[in-house]
This record gives C-alpha cells, sequence and structure tokens, in this order.
C-alpha cells in the first residue's frame, strides 16, 4: 500500500508569494495531521482533520495559514503571503482511528522562503 | 495537557555499545507512548509503541523501551549500538488513542562513533 504521499518536496519560493502543500492521505485512514519541524521548535501540530472536518487548528501560527481537507483522500496547507520565517519541513500524517495512536508521516516538504 | 521532555539534545555513543535515550511524560491520564526515528530528508517511522499491557515494548532494529509509570518515563535502548542507528529520535505521548495528534519531544540526535 502507498503511504501518505506529500508534494511538493521541495519548495523554494519569494517572500509574499502563496505556498500550497498538498498531502494524500493513507487510503482509509480518517484523521488528518499537519505538523511543522523547524530546529528551534522542533515538530508543532498546527491543525488536524477528523473525518475531514477541522478539529483543532489552535497550532496554525496565524491567519497567513490556512488548511483544507475537501474529500477524505486529499488536503491542503496554504500559506499567503508568505515569510522567511516559514521556512520549514511541513509534514502530513494519517491515523484510522480503529487503531491503537500509530501516525504514519509523510516524507516532508521542505520549504524556504527568501 | 500534555508534554513529553528528552533529556539530551545529542548522545554520542560508540559502536557495539549500549544505546539509552531517555524521555520522561507528562499526562493527566494513562497516556499512550511512541518512538519515532527520522534518518536525514525522510519523514518520521515508528520504532516502537506503548498502549496498554506488557510494559517492555520491543520495536524494529532491535529497539526496545519500558513504561515505568512510577517514573512517568518511557526510555529506548538498545543492547549494541550499530552505525546504521545513527538518526534522530523523537518520543511522542498521545491521551486520547491518536484522535488528537501526538506531542512530541525536541528529539535526540544520536551519533555512532566508529
Amino acid at each position: 500500500d502507498a503511504g501518505v504521499i506529500q508534494s511538493p518536496r521541495h519548495e523554494v519560493t519569494e517572500m509574499g508569494q502563496e505556498v500550497t502543500l498538498r498531502c494524500k492521505p493513507i487510503s482509509g485512514h480518517n484523521s488528518l495531521f499537519w505538523y511543522r519541524q523547524t530546529m528551534m521548535r522542533g515538530l508543532e501540530l498546527l491543525i488536524y482533520f477528523n473525518n475531514n472536518v477541522p478539529i483543532d487548528d489552535s497550532g496554525m501560527p496565524e491567519d497567513r495559514f490556512s488548511a483544507k481537507m475537501p474529500n477524505a483522500s486529499f488536503s491542503t496547507l496554504k500559506i499567503q503571503p508568505s515569510e522567511p520565517r516559514d521556512s520549514a519541513v511541513y509534514f502530513c500524517a494519517s491515523i484510522s482511528l480503529a487503531y491503537t495512536g500509530e501516525l504514519f508521516f509523510g516524507e516532508g516538504s521542505r520549504l524556504t522562503v527568501l | 495537557a500534555q508534554s513529553v521532555t528528552q533529556l539530551g539534545s545529542h548522545v554520542s555513543v560508540s559502536e557495539g555499545a549500549l544505546v539509552l535515550l531517555r524521555c520522561n511524560y507528562s499526562s493527566s491520564v494513562p497516556p499512550y507512548l511512541f518512538w519515532y526515528v527520522q534518518y536525514p530528508n525522510q519523514g518520521l517511522q515508528l520504532l516502537l509503541k506503548y498502549t496498554t499491557g506488557a510494559t517492555l515494548v520491543k520495536g524494529i532494529n532491535g529497539f526496545e523501551a519500558e513504561f515505568k509509570k512510577s517514573e512517568t518515563s518511557f526510555h529506548l535502548t538498545k543492547p549494541s549500538a550499530h552505525m546504521s542507528d545513527a538518526a534522530e529520535y523523537f518520543c511522542a505521548v498521545t491521551q486520547q488513542g491518536g484522535a488528537d495528534g501526538l506531542t512530541f519531544g525536541k528529539g535526540t540526535h544520536l551519533i555512532i562513533q566508529p
């Protein structure tokens, strides 16, 4: 089975540009999480969805960040406008709530904002 | 609220020596506990997990961890380090079987000396 698929793997953009990160969770998983990883702050939970519904977005740093999950097989994380401090690795992870807690992670999207 | 503390951002051991990575957690209810490993430029991979039952859990690559409620600890060990064990290791906790995501520690970078 395919794992969690993220795209793009690498993104370099200039300050002020819009960035869209994409995630396809594992088929059958009903919860999806977006994490951000930086050297300074480690792994931070940004937002998560259960059955496509956003449950907790308290980790989203600012209004410049938004996330959607229009269906069970696709989610996006958008940053508009982007800033240099948004540079990080963004991970998507999914889980089946029928099982005991293991999150399956994608390979991550490395974002560099110049 | 839940939290994880990993003692030591960097741990260096000789090849063949014992590996001990420390993790202490805080949780108001019985936790589920995890260790993940991250190799350079990759996502996080589950090493092992504790949910209920036996407090000594075995994972992949020869790693094991013991849940000690009285010490609120979940330390990771491996009897004999291998060069391929060099990576970043994360301890994580959840209180709701993963439904609200995992809270991660800051990570420990394991260095293996030849």
